[in-house]
């Protein structure tokens, strides 16, 4: 346990419809990250926050994909009129900048979503 | 960013030191080496991160010559439970964004 929580663990949702995840970050971490991960590829980066601001979004990051990290704290994701090819492991990270590996991210276990 | 090359997969006996080589032709100055390794239905988790020469920890060592081209994770005396996907990313500077490639998956056999 890395100490990231990811909620749910587990969605199956119908292609259409809207769904939501949540990130709560270990606490004093003032760096959130999104990744998407499909079977056999590595994460790819989807956007990231220093502290409730989002500075930087992937172009894999449609219109229909929005994020948010209000008050610098827990972080959502929404995906809307989600699609098939949607379908992944949705990972969360953080990270506190300015301390330890410029490289290292504590990584939550994931939301798998699959739209059906 | 620099552009990793890894093999796509290793089999290793428990008990065997395995040493996993990524290829980084193109690496910047200001690049860092960076290793996650990742267990089934689990987020990738930190290894190892280096700039040069070697660096040691109580999970792995990597090597890294001279002209930084290549980079060479090494796991002691590997089981069962090391079984997992490696990866190599190069180009890691202040606290941003990753970015992986398909890595390396081990398998160790009893």
């Amino acid at each position: 346990d890395t100490g990231v929580s990811q909620d749910p663990r587990h969605k199956i949702t119908k292609r259409g419809q809207n769904v939501t995840f949540r990130c709560d970050p270990i606490s004093e971490h003032n760096r959130l990250y999104w990744y998407r991960q499909t079977l056999g590829q590595g994460p790819e980066f989807l956007t990231y926050f220093q502290n409730e601001a989002q500075l930087e979004k992937s172009r894999l990051l449609s219109d229909r994909f929005s994020a948010e990290r209000p008050k610098g704290s827990f972080s959502t994701l929404e995906i809307q009129r989600t699609e098939q090819g949607d379908s992944a492991m949705y990972l969360c990270a953080s990270s506190l900048s300015g301390t330890g590996y410029a490289g290292e991210q504590y990584f939550g276990p994931g939301t798998r979503l699959t739209v059906t | 960013l620099a552009k990793t090359t890894q093999p796509i997969s290793m089999d290793s006996y428990e008990g065997q030191e395995v040493n996993i080589t990524c290829s980084h032709n193109n690496i910047a100055t200001n690049d860092y080496i960076t290793w996650y390794q990742q267990f089934p239905s689990q987020g990738p988790r930190f290894i190892i991160q280096g700039y040069k020469t070697k660096v040691t920890n109580e999970v792995a060592s990597l090597f890294i010559p001279a002209d930084r081209k290549s980079s060479t994770l090494s796991l002691p005396r590997v089981s069962l439970s090391d079984t997992a996907v490696y990866y190599c990313l190069v180009g890691v500077l202040f606290y941003e964004k990753l970015t992986f490639g398909t890595g390396t998956r081990l398998t160790i056999i009893p």
